[in-house]
């Protein structure tokens, strides 16, 4: 069966400084993983997404994630953290036609 | 932006009252899905539907019933509202066939009181 576990619940970080979100997947086969944002009180928009192409993957607003089948790892990644950035991130793999969602990190970014 | 519409977007109802949410799109897409966000559990799939009046469970589908009449509408019925089922709620859709991508409506918030 899929899983995704989100290993921060929350993360805090300076702003002008990288960011790092954790996550990490198990998958029976060869798996898509996606990277969404929620604002707050927003609904959910695509930040990236690998399915078997490239393992780094680029996706809006400066963030990006590598593919690591040996971890079992989807970290996102910014070089310099936004105040805009400010949000919470799901890391999701998919099931056949279905989403399995992690359980969420919410980032804070502090002036 | 699959052009995923909700309604209502808010909505507040008593214990025991039935209630029905819609999610209307307009891309044609195949599949579409119910979830619900509750905080510390991300999202979680309630019920989905892979064609018209086609539709299985997801992993809470418990007190939850939907109907796919048409391509365009999911609807998503509580019975008999409860309080644990205040949450908010998100339609998403895929098209299916070479994409795996979905799309999310903006939610409805529902309060049962």
């Amino acid at each position: 069966a899929q899983s995704v576990t989100q290993l921060d619940s929350h993360v805090s970080v300076s702003e002008g400084t990288p960011v790092l979100l954790r996550c990490n997947y198990s998958s029976s086969y060869s798996p898509s993983l996606f990277w969404y944002v929620q604002h707050p009180n927003k609904g959910l928009q695509l930040l990236l997404k690998y399915t078997s192409a490239a393992t780094l993957v680029k996706g809006i607003n400066g963030f990006e994630a590598e593919f690591k089948k040996s971890e079992t790892s989807f970290h996102l990644t910014k070089p310099s953290a936004h105040m805009s950035d400010a949000a919470e991130y799901f890391c999701v793999v998919t099931w056949g036609y279905k989403y399995i969602f992690g359980t969420g990190t919410r980032l804070k970014v502090l002036a | 932006d699959a052009g995923i519409t909700q309604s209502p977007r808010h909505k507040v109802t008593e214990t025991g009252t039935p209630v029905t949410l819609r999610c209307h799109q307009t891309e044609n897409h195949r599949y579409m899905y119910w979830y619900r966000q509750d905080p510390g559990h991300g999202l979680r799939l309630i019920h989905y539907s892979y064609g018209v009046k086609d539709t299985d469970k997801g992993e809470v589908s418990d007190g939850y019933s939907v109907s796919r009449s048409k391509t365009e509408d999911f609807l998503l019925t509580l019975e008999s509202a409860t309080s644990s089922q205040t949450s908010v709620y998100f339609c998403a859709t895929l098209q299916g066939a070479s994409t795996d991508t979905q799309y999310f409506g903006p939610g409805t918030r529902l309060t049962v009181l």
